[in-house]
């Protein structure tokens, strides 16, 4: 079976800093992906990242980058230069080789402080 | 990104009513459709899982004859509550992939349906 666990229930973070949301996971699958999604109080999932455990180097998309640490099966999300609209819910999500369905981690708020 | 729309974005109904929330992948073709359940303040929790013009599957704990899936086409999947009653009202999001297409990891999500049972 596969477990996402996000240790971090908040996080509170000044605007412009940079700032680190874990993720960690368990799967005895040897091929699989990672996933980062935020959810704003709208509720939309937007997809922001993804790295699959054969990718050499870490996933990056503009502001966000995946520090990928696959003997230690972690997948923390980075966020450079926060923002204000920055804050919301941050799930992190793995699907591995075969599989249909995504598990999901328990979240993290991230609140951006001006 | 790929685009997935959600309709209606939010409903009231009374108890004892059927709703149908309707979800469309507006610029790709979805062979397979999932839809999420979530509570305030908690991770998605899966319902089931569509794949186009077969049955849906649908995980432990969630009734079949309560929560009926339809997708019938590569575009197009329903989940509709029926009889519905106040424990039902909650935060339903599907969402949608590709799998014919190797490229597309991605699974992407509708805006999401919020349903009050009165």
């Amino acid at each position: 079976a596969q477990k996402i666990t996000q240790t971090q229930p908040g996080m509170f973070v000044q605007e412009k800093e940079a700032v680190t949301l874990d993720c960690t996971y368990d799967t005895s699958d040897q091929s699989y992906g990672l996933f980062w999604y935020k959810q704003p109080s709208s509720g939309e999932m937007i997809f922001l990242i993804y790295q699959g455990s054969y990718d050499e180097q870490n996933a990056t998309e503009g502001r966000y980058s995946l520090n990928f640490q696959k003997a230690r099966k972690s997948a923390n999300l980075v966020i450079s230069a926060s923002q204000l609209g920055d804050s919301a819910m941050y799930f992190c999500a793995m699907r591995v080789r075969g599989a249909q369905k995504l598990v999901f981690g328990q979240g993290t708020r991230l609140t951006i402080n001006p | 990104g790929a685009v997935v729309s959600q309709h209606p974005s939010w409903v009231i109904c009374k108890s004892g009513t059927s709703v149908k929330i309707e979800c469309r992948s507006l610029d790709f073709q979805a062979t397979t459709m999932f839809w999420y359940r979530q509570f305030p303040k908690q991770s998605l929790m899966l319902m089931a899982t569509s794949n186009e013009g077969s049955k849906a599957t649908y995980e432990q704990g969630v009734e079949k004859d309560k929560f009926l899936i339809n997708h019938a086409s590569l575009t197009l999947s329903t989940l509709t509550v029926t009889s519905a009653h106040p424990e039902d009202s909650s935060f339903y999001i599907c969402s949608a992939r590709n799998t014919r297409t190797s490229s597309k990891e991605t699974q992407y999500f509708g805006p999401g349906t919020r349903l009050l049972v009165l």
